[in-house]
Order: structure tokens, then sequence, then C-alpha cells
């Protein structure tokens, strides 16, 4: 299963509200994580199972969709959410990540 | 606290075997599936593998014939060996912590290894 993010990078200000998509090439149902990675640092979870926030995690993120189309959300952009954010799939093995949207805060 | 560690060389020469290891502390091996991730520019993130507790496993097909995962539960550790190793095989290779529904929802810090004579 391919996952397709877009767009690859973008540049957002303080305040913005900034979507990220990810495409899967099959339907994934609702299997379906988002991750945020900071600059020489592991990836972190932020949603799983599509829209469900994991505990700790900001409010202002959220994610929505099912089957082949989904969006992480950011509302109210932070300067400390400049990273890169990974979509990855929970369907089947071999489980597979998007090539990621890299996030500059203006 | 619940921590991941990796550990093992960080220069590999081609056609050698990759071993890395991961140090678990803290929390229950029993309940997880332990795994290796790696990420290079090219490939981006790459799930390899998983192992449980009792050591059953899943490999992705593009490394299973190159790949074993082993675990030792008393001594909190499980490893990986990715033998014939290719300049392609050069990544920062994260050991994570799998819900067993497939969330990483704890990692290592990452460990950079590069294949190269």
């Amino acid at each position: 299963i391919q996952l397709t993010q877009s767009p690859s990078s973008l540049s957002a200000s303080i305040g913005d509200r900034v979507t990220i998509t990810c495409r899967a090439s099959q339907d994934v149902k609702k299997f379906l994580a988002w991750y945020q990675q900071k600059p020489g640092k592991a990836p972190v979870l932020l949603i799983s199972s599509a829209s469900n926030l994991r505990g700790g995690v900001p409010s202002r993120f959220s994610g929505s969709g099912s089957g082949t189309d989904f969006t992480l959300t950011i509302s109210g952009l932070q300067s400390e959410d400049l990273a890169t954010y990974y979509c990855q799939h929970l369907l089947t093995y071999p489980y597979t990540f998007g090539q990621g949207t890299k996030l500059e805060v203006q | 606290q619940e921590q991941l560690q990796e550990s093992g060389p960080r220069l590999v020469k081609p056609s050698e075997t990759l071993s890395l290891t991961c140090n678990v502390s803290g929390g229950s091996m029993r309940t997880y599936y332990w795994t290796w991730i790696r990420q290079s520019p090219g490939k981006g993130l790459e799930w390899i593998a998983h192992i449980s507790h009792s050591g059953k496993t899943n490999y992705n097909p593009s490394f299973k014939s190159r790949v074993t995962l082993s675990i030792d539960t008393a001594m909190r550790h499980f490893s990986l060996f990715l033998n014939s190793a290719t300049a392609a095989d050069t990544a920062i290779y994260f050991c994570a912590r799998d819900d067993t529904v497939g969330n990483f929802d704890l990692w290592g810090q990452g460990i950079p290894v590069a294949v190269s004579s």
C-alpha cells in the first residue's frame, strides 16, 4: 500500500490553520496514524485510528478521513510545530509511511 | 520511565552483517510488538520487522531474506541482524514499540549506521 502526502513542504505563519493530506493507494479503512518528527529526533505518534488524538498531544492537532483520503489539521500553528509530518497505514503487513510533509514556520 | 535505546556498530563493511540491539527500560515486554524501522534520505521511513515477547515475527518482504530478529525478555532487549549489507542499508535505525495494532507509541533516539569499506 502506497501513501502519498501533499504538499511535500509548506510554509505557514504563527496562528495559521494548516492542512496536510495523505492518500492511500487502496482502502485502509481508518487504519491510519500520524507522526511528528522534529529535526534530529525520532518520530512521535500524534494520532491513531485516523482521528484519535494521543495523550499529551495538544488539541490544536486533529485528524480526519477514512478509506483512501485522510487529513491532518493544525488549528493555530505554533512555532514548536516546526517539523516533518508522516502518515502511516496499519491495515496489513508491511506497514508503510508517506514520504513526509516538511512544515516551516514563517 | 519507559525508554528504548539502540546500540551497536555505526560502521559496517559491505557484505557483512549489520547487528543492532535495543534495550528496553521500564514497562512490560509482554503486551507489545518490538519493532525495527529505518530512515534514509532515499527511501524515507521503512518498517523492517517486529517480534513479540514469545518470539513470533513478521517481516517486511523487502527485507525478509536478509533479516533476523531475536528477543531476550529476561535481559530486556531485542536485536536486529541484517546480513549481506550494502551501501543501500546506510540509514538511521530506530527501535520502536508497537501497541500490537501497528501504532508506534515509543521510539528509541535512533542510531546512524553507515555501510562502507
